[in-house]
């Protein structure tokens, strides 16, 4: 499983858009990149996933560079709501297993 | 409620002790995933199983074991408690799990079990 780096803790301001970085360089051509989320010690929540097109969803974007070798995760009007953890997560082809890093706290602030 | 049952929600004990914590995948889910959530440490992959079968270990103790029953239910049972057991287990599940052709595998968490060991 690819290796992930992300910052560890970043601020937005609420109603603004939040843009979570990720690297991914040793990422491999069939492994997905997923985002999840974990608010307070609630179990995680699957946010958006892709592969090598940009992705959006009702939740979030999802930005890939054209290499793969790194992601961004843009929450358009972040709300107090999402403060949480943020995980990026280069995905195994192999199981199906996902190995979580330390992630990005992100607090959104009033 | 995202359709994966943990069970208990709260769980006491004593050191030397042995619990279950039980899982109910999402229905048509085959795969179950076990991670453990300490204080200092992040989600930690423990085991994986698809369909009945072991499919990936990670840093799991021998103290510890899980089986998936033919009902696909899964139970982590945990030996020997030691003060450093105390954590959060999440178990989750998805469709997938065996050898993936292509297409993403979406895991589901479950709200999980709270471990205290006295």
């Amino acid at each position: 499983d690819a290796k992930t780096t992300q910052p560890p803790s970043m601020d937005c301001a609420e109603g603004r858009a939040a843009n979570l970085p990720c690297n991914h360089s040793t990422i491999s051509g069939n492994e997905y990149v997923y985002w999840y989320r974990q608010i307070h010690s609630q179990g995680p929540q699957y946010i958006i996933h892709g592969l090598k097109n940009n992705e959006t969803n009702e939740m979030a974007s999802l930005i890939i560079t054209e290499d793969r070798k790194s992601s961004t995760l843009i929450l358009p009007h972040a709300t107090l709501r999402d403060t949480a953890v943020y995980y990026c997560i280069a995905g195994s082809s192999n199981t199906g297993k996902l190995i979580f890093g330390q992630g990005t706290t992100l607090q959104v602030k009033p | 409620d995202s359709g994966v049952t943990q069970t208990p929600k709260h769980l006491i004990t004593a050191t030397g002790q042995r619990v279950t914590l039980r899982c109910s995948p999402r229905s048509g889910d085959l795969s179950v995933y076990w991670y453990q959530q300490s204080l200092d440490q992040g989600l930690q992959f423990l085991i994986q199983y698809y369909n009945g079968e072991e499919r990936a270990k990670g840093n799991i103790l021998e103290r510890f074991s899980a089986q998936q029953f033919p009902d696909l239910h899964s139970e982590l049972n945990l030996s020997s408690l030691e003060l450093g057991d105390s954590a959060l287990y999440f178990c989750a599940s998805s469709k997938e799990g065996r050898r993936l052709l292509s297409g993403a595998n979406v895991l589901t968490f479950g709200a999980g079990s709270r471990l205290t060991v006295l």
